[in-house]
């Protein structure tokens, strides 16, 4: 079963900063990595699939790198509506396992 | 209009098996490619994925929990089914469906459900 592994756990910044969550999965999951946005109380939201494909609707300040094991979510500057939690999620094998999050919160 | 909703109880008892329902509109699961999958969050954690169920009858589970799960589906109906059996305290959670229609990508959820496991 593939394991994912997301850094930092907490990240404290502020508005206008530049934000980089790392993930990182098991083995190699090739591109199939997506990145999802949760704030509380709600259901996840799709930011990012295909680990650079920017989901419809999402403002482009977020992008996503990377291939096979590691992988990055940057936020270019970070705007009050951003304070969330962050999950990757890999879609390589069958099962959809998500990583640990990343919460992202006021400085 | 993509809609997803979960229904289900929202407590049971320790060693009880849960039934959770998910009824959905504006796509059917009887299209090629799409599926249905279910995703929980206990209080204050991370999201678990838990298991999916394809347009052709394909099933997928988490594997740590494989021996209590069973995802089946009604497509007459617009419904998917989870059951989990043997609940315990540690399974409390908001338990979400969601749509997989891009292979393996959660584009739309629903509003989730919690349930709590306590005697």
């Amino acid at each position: 079963d593939i394991q994912m592994t997301q850094s930092p756990s907490t990240l404290s910044a502020s508005v206008g900063d530049r934000v980089t969550i790392t993930c990182r999965a098991s083995q190699s999951i090739s591109s199939w990595l997506a990145w999802y946005q949760q704030k509380p109380g709600k259901a996840p939201k799709l930011l990012i699939y295909k680990a650079s494909s920017l989901e419809s609707g999402v403002p482009s300040r977020f992008s996503g790198s990377g291939s096979g094991t590691e992988f990055t979510l940057t936020i270019s500057s970070l705007q009050p509506d951003d304070f969330a939690t962050y999950y990757c999620q890999q879609y390589n094998s069958y099962s959809g396992t998500f990583g640990p999050g990343t919460k992202v919160d006021i400085k | 209009q993509i809609t997803l909703k979960e229904s289900g109880p929202t407590l049971v008892k320790p060693t009880q098996t849960l039934t959770l329902t998910c009824t959905f509109s504006g796509f059917s699961l009887s299209t090629s490619g799409v599926g249905v999958g279910w995703i929980r969050q206990p209080p204050g954690k991370a999201l678990e994925w838990l298991a999916l169920i394809y347009w052709d009858d394909d099933k997928r589970y988490s594997p740590s929990l494989k021996s209590r799960l069973t995802i089946t589906k009604d497509t007459s109906k617009n419904q998917v089914v989870l059951t989990m059996t043997n609940m315990d305290p540690v399974d409390t959670a908001t338990y979400y469906c969601a749509l997989n229609r891009d292979p393996g990508i959660y584009r739309y959820w629903g509003q989730g459900t919690l349930v709590t496991v306590s005697s």
